[in-house]
């Protein structure tokens, strides 16, 4: 089954506005979750590491101020994409980090579009 | 600062193994190699497919062949399907380092 979902799968919505993305993580707690973006046919960019209970650590060339992330509680991630524009527009991925061997479990992301 | 460097696509044909190569020439000796695949029929879904150090892994997916120097590895789906039709990812991290790096992956094109 699931392990991590994401609400809402996708969101249209106007330039200037903010859209707040949820990750959860499923019958378990993560205290470390991530935020991925995919523009249309790029690989998977890391964006920032969302750490419970922390200030989520942001990848070079990430505006930690345009794309804020709570980790409120040890199921709950979210990234808010604040004054978006149609360049924002993209696929939103967060995972977590599992197991023993530190797999990452993916959810099936949200995709955003900024008209 | 690609670890790793994959074919870019591949074609298989249905009912047969499907043989996904992967260099990472400067794997260091901490690194694993994992693997992931995005099915983009089911949006930008990514998945764990399977993971290894230096012995061959298999799982209920797939097998991970890893050469004794440690240089390469294959990814094997021993009986390929049109499910399988994907891009297949091949990572090489540290077990403590929790980042991955996508790089463009290999499109395998399974067909009827």
């Amino acid at each position: 089954g699931a392990v991590v979902s994401q609400h809402p799968s996708r969101v249209i919505c106007k330039s200037g506005t903010s859209v707040k993305i949820e990750c959860r993580s499923l019958d378990f707690q993560a205290t470390t979750m991530f935020w991925y973006r995919q523009f249309p046919k790029q690989s998977l960019m890391l964006m920032a590491t969302s750490n419970e209970g922390s200030k989520a650590t942001y990848e070079q060339g990430v505006e930690k101020d345009k794309f804020l992330i709570n980790h409120a509680s040890l199921t709950l991630s979210t990234l808010t994409v604040t004054s978006a524009h149609p360049e924002d527009s993209s696929f939103y991925i967060c995972s977590v980090v599992l197991g023993s061997y530190n797999e990452q479990f993916f959810g099936p992301g949200t995709r955003l579009t900024v008209l | 600062d690609a670890k790793t460097t994959q074919p870019t696509s591949m074609d298989c044909a249905e009912g047969r193994a499907a043989n996904l190569p992967c260099n990472h020439s400067t794997i260091s000796g901490n690194e694993y190699v994992y693997w992931y695949r995005q099915i983009h029929s089911q949006g930008p879904q990514y998945t764990f497919l399977i993971h290894g150090l230096k012995n061959n892994e298999t799982n209920e997916m797939a097998s991970l062949i890893i050469t004794e120097d440690r240089k390469s590895s294959t990814l094997i789906l021993p009986h390929a399907t049109l499910r399988d039709t994907a891009v297949y990812y091949c990572i090489v991290r540290d077990l403590g380092d929790y980042k991955l790096s996508f790089g463009a992956g290999t499109t395998v094109t399974v067909r009827a």
